[in-house]
């Protein structure tokens, strides 16, 4: 069964450093999302793409975030300079277009801790 | 911005009985979706009830959708050890194929 890959699954970084996250959704899905998800609380998207395009990042905090998805398939985000404030999981999630359900799946996440 | 609300917060039972959360929202929807996460992993689909149904089916998971009250309930009969996670119900916004997230229910089951 095809699933979305995200790597790496921890990372603890200091504060000011950059970090990346990669994800690879899963084949044929045009639409990927970006969340960010704090203990206790429900995901927050940080940035929608269809396929190269960004629809939404409205959510992103631009200064220090960047995301990209260059030929349409696989998806970096991006974090310069990492803040504490900034540790949580970070969940990617992958859709089909036109399936008129909006089904989303998800990869296990990448849970950031900034020291 | 959030605009499902599960409830209760936290649920802690015994091992076969049954486990009922309930999610309210704000807008009208097409369609609204419960999604299981497991400690410190992604979300799982569980199931989609459509906006003109009034409820659904799928093995142990019974859902329900009352659009006139703004809310879903999703029961789970004969409660496992493996059915403990977090709970989220998710309605689809106006455009753009996104999902609005509620903060979730925990639920714990007690062998």
């Amino acid at each position: 069964e095809a699933e979305v890959a995200q790597s790496p699954r921890y990372k603890i970084t200091e504060k000011s450093q950059a970090v990346a996250f990669w994800c690879d959704p899963i084949s044929g899905h045009a639409t990927l999302y970006w969340y960010r998800q704090i203990l206790g609380q429900g995901p927050e998207l940080l940035v929608q793409f269809q396929d190269e395009s960004v629809v939404d990042d409205s959510q992103l905090p631009k200064d220090r975030f960047s995301a990209e998805r260059l030929k349409g398939v696989d998806s970096t985000l991006k974090i310069q300079p990492a803040e504490l404030g900034d540790s949580a999981m970070y969940l990617c999630a992958s859709s089909r277009v036109g399936q008129g359900n909006n089904e989303q799946f998800f990869g296990p996440g990448t849970r950031l801790t900034v020291l | 911005s959030q605009q499902g609300e599960e409830d209760p917060q936290a649920l802690s039972i015994q091992e076969g009985e049954n486990a009922t959360m309930n999610c309210s929202y704000k807008t009208s929807i097409n369609n609204l979706q419960w999604y299981r996460q497991n400690s410190g992993r992604g979300l799982v689909h569980l199931i989609l009830i459509r906006s003109n149904e009034r409820e659904k089916h799928s093995g142990r998971l019974r859902v329900t959708l009352d659009t006139s009250k703004k809310s879903s309930s999703l029961l789970i009969t004969a409660s496992r050890a493996a059915d403990t996670a977090s709970y989220f119900c998710a309605t689809d916004g106006d455009s753009n194929y996104q999902l609005i997230w509620g903060a979730g229910t925990k639920l714990i089951i007690k062998p």
